[in-house]
């Protein structure tokens, strides 16, 4: 079955750059949307962005002047990268499938839903 | 942004009760409307989605319900691997947002 798996670094000086790749091992990365979630801790969960195999994006506007996602179809595997990090960005960084359910006559097209995550990783914003 | 409400914040119960959570949308999203559970220190695991449909593996004793604005995931038969953290997720429009959370605690 399909797994993930996020990588990168874990600690990240303030006003740089994180960088995580998300791997997708068992299935292709064609034909589906791929996101990224984080949660700081002991808070609720919150959404940065997805992207499709073709490359098109869409960002949460809280983070868009931030955020990057990019796609590399040949290597399996989707990023993220947010600039100019302060300590409001340490959280557990989750990736996800974003599985649907295509019903051709519902209001809003298909239902979209996470289906399958990385086990997350830990990154902390400090100098 | 659609704000995602969940009530309560945290309940207590006992193996094999029956557990009741809401969540309200502060605008309608028809069925678009999905929930998550979340032990300590794992990622969200997918439960439901398109408000009522069981995703693939998930037990039977879990249901939700609901349309437009108000929803609710209901666990039938507490067992004791269900005692998480359970938040509501909408789908109709982005930025996807979440719910706070319920934390279901052991009474």
């Amino acid at each position: 079955q399909v797994q993930l798996q996020e990588s990168g670094p874990g600690l990240v000086k303030p006003s740089e750059t994180l960088s995580l790749t998300c791997t997708v091992s068992g299935g292709a990365i064609s034909s589906y949307y791929w996101s990224w979630i984080r949660q700081p801790p002991g808070k609720g969960l919150e959404w940065i962005g997805y992207i499709y195999n073709s490359g098109s994006t869409n960002y949460n506007p809280s983070l868009k002047s931030r955020v990057t996602i990019s796609v590399d179809t040949s290597k399996n595997q989707f990023s993220l990268k947010l600039s100019s990090v302060t300590a409001a960005d340490t959280a557990v960084y989750y990736c996800s499938r974003v599985g649907a359910v295509i019903v051709p006559a519902a209001i809003r097209g298909n239902y979209y839903y996470m289906d399958v995550w990385g086990k997350g990783t830990t990154v902390t914003v400090s100098s | 942004d659609i704000q995602m409400t969940q009530s309560p914040s945290s309940l207590s119960a006992s193996v094999r009760d029956r557990v009741t959570i809401t969540c309200r949308a502060s605008q309608s999203i028809s069925s678009y409307l999905n929930w998550y559970q979340q032990k300590p220190g794992k990622a969200p695991k997918l439960l439901i989605y398109a408000a009522s449909s069981l995703q693939s593996g998930v037990p039977s004793r879990f249901s939700g319900s609901g349309s437009g604005t108000d929803f609710t995931l209901t666990i039938n038969s507490l067992q004791p691997e269900d005692f998480a953290t359970y938040y509501c997720q909408q789908s109709y429009s982005t930025p996807r947002t979440f719910g706070q959370g319920t934390k279901v605690e052991i009474k």
